[in-house]
């Protein structure tokens, strides 16, 4: 089963903008971990949040985390053509189970 | 870190054949991640180790599937009767866990893609 719902499920944007995913879980969870997915190969790490922040940065990314509404964003700055991939949030217990969303497909016009 | 490797990373098996799929962790990652991908979705788990201990399997899994750790090192997943619905992207994780506070990330191999005929 699938942990919730990502938004949107596609985002196409030219080089230099922003882009915005959203994503909403159903479960507590302990963290939530954003990946990213280019065709055809495994899922990268991006970042992670702990249940007790509300946000964090890394270089060009932003999350937030609102455990009240159980959702988190994830904010690419300044994007590049590279950015092109899926990008994925997952809800991560106590105990280290991670569950997936649907995913959403980020392509980036240069 | 030679990164988490799969093999193989194709198979084309028919309908009814077992299939078996290998996974290298990283080697000082202490648990170990299946998940099963399909076109247009998120990963789904499938079960995980920490060691060589199984900690939780999918209640989505059928007995047709079964996993191994032996020794804590490499992992094997093996799907017996195959059937076209098992058709999909086969994906394994590592991340190295000190306590049970579970806040590690995981490490993804490039996947095993089977495709039952």
């Amino acid at each position: 089963s699938q942990q919730g719902e990502e938004d949107p499920q596609a985002l196409s944007i030219q080089e230099g903008e922003n882009a915005t995913m959203n994503c909403s879980y159903k479960t507590s969870i302990n963290n939530l971990q954003w990946y990213r997915q280019n065709s055809g190969r495994g899922l990268v790490h991006l970042i992670l949040i702990r249940s007790n922040e509300r946000e964090k940065h890394s270089g060009r990314l932003r999350v937030t985390l609102d455990t009240s509404k159980k959702s988190s964003s994830l904010l690419i700055t300044a994007s590049r053509a590279a950015d092109t991939a899926s990008y994925f949030c997952a809800g991560g217990t106590s105990y280290g189970k991670l569950t997936f969303g649907q995913g959403t497909i980020l392509t980036v016009h240069p | 870190d030679t990164g988490v490797s799969q093999d193989p990373r194709h198979k084309i098996t028919k309908r009814g054949q077992n299939v078996t799929f290998r996974c290298d962790p990283i080697s000082e990652h202490n648990r170990l991640y299946w998940y099963r991908q399909t076109l247009g979705q998120g990963p789904e788990f499938l079960t995980y180790f920490q060691n060589e201990a199984q900690l939780e399997k999918s209640r989505l899994l059928s007995d047709r599937f079964s996993a191994e750790r032996p020794k804590g090192s490499f992992s094997t997943l093996e799907i017996q009767r195959t059937e076209q619905g098992d058709s999909a992207m086969y994906l394994c994780a590592s991340s190295l866990t000190y306590r049970t506070g579970g806040n590690s990330p995981l490490h993804f191999g490039n996947g095993t893609r089977l495709t039952v005929t």
